[in-house]
């Protein structure tokens, strides 16, 4: 089975940084990969698809990009309500397993 | 609007079994298909399988393989998750989403999530 892990595990970042998160795959998926948010408490919301679409409704402040095995989230400016875990998924196909998880606080 | 709603808590004793249901509203239920996402405490998320709600097609994961069936009733737009065998280690909140009927999207629209607590 393909194994998605994603670094770092966890970041600290001042309002209006720009954030990185990176997901490798351990064999190539293409483009079939999905970037999701989950604040805490909360239903994870689908961000991006297709490694590079912005969902409908999504800040422009966040971007995906990455083919094959390698691929990143951006959040261009951070912003408080950002805080969160981030997750990635492989969907190509089964099992369509998801990354550890980032979370992602406000330092 | 595409709303997914699940059903209500559940307590199970180890053994038993469990029902998840997740009834889709505003759109074509059986155009698209459903994966089950589950959450245990303080952890990730962990992909369960997937229905296809077009032809009923399955894909489990491998872990769950033979304690999980997944169904679809095209009539009431509903889909279920059965769980058996049930250890402590089932104890998550369990999802619905909504996926393309292939399966071979990412997850667009999800439940509110449906809390599953096996203690004896």
């Amino acid at each position: 089975d393909t194994q998605m892990t994603q670094s770092p595990s966890s970041l600290s970042a001042s309002v209006g940084d720009r954030v990185t998160i990176t997901c490798r795959a351990s064999q190539g998926i293409s483009n079939y990969l999905a970037w999701y948010q989950q604040k805490p408490g909360k239903v994870p919301k689908l961000l991006i698809y297709a490694a590079s679409t912005l969902q409908s409704g999504v800040p422009s402040r966040f971007s995906g990009s990455g083919s094959g095995t390698d691929f990143t989230l951006t959040i261009s400016s951070l912003q408080p309500e950002d805080v969160a875990t981030y997750y990635c998924q492989k969907y190509n196909s089964a099992p369509q397993t998801f990354g550890q998880g980032t979370k992602v606080d406000i330092k | 609007q595409v709303q997914m709603v699940q059903s209500g808590p559940e307590l199970k004793t180890p053994g038993a079994s469990v029902k998840v249901s997740c009834k889709a509203s505003g759109y074509t239920f059986n155009t698209y298909g459903i994966s089950w996402v589950r959450q245990a405490p303080g952890q990730g998320l962990e992909w369960m399988g997937w229905i296809s709600a077009y032809n009923d097609k399955t894909n489990y994961a491998q872990n769950i393989q033979g304690r999980v069936t997944m169904t679809t009733d095209t009539s009431t737009s509903t889909a279920y998750m059965e769980l058996r065998s049930l250890t402590s280690d089932d104890t998550a909140v369990y999802y619905c989403a909504r996926v393309a009927y292939g399966g071979d999207s990412a997850a667009d629209y999800w439940g509110q999530g449906t809390q599953v607590t096996v203690s004896s």
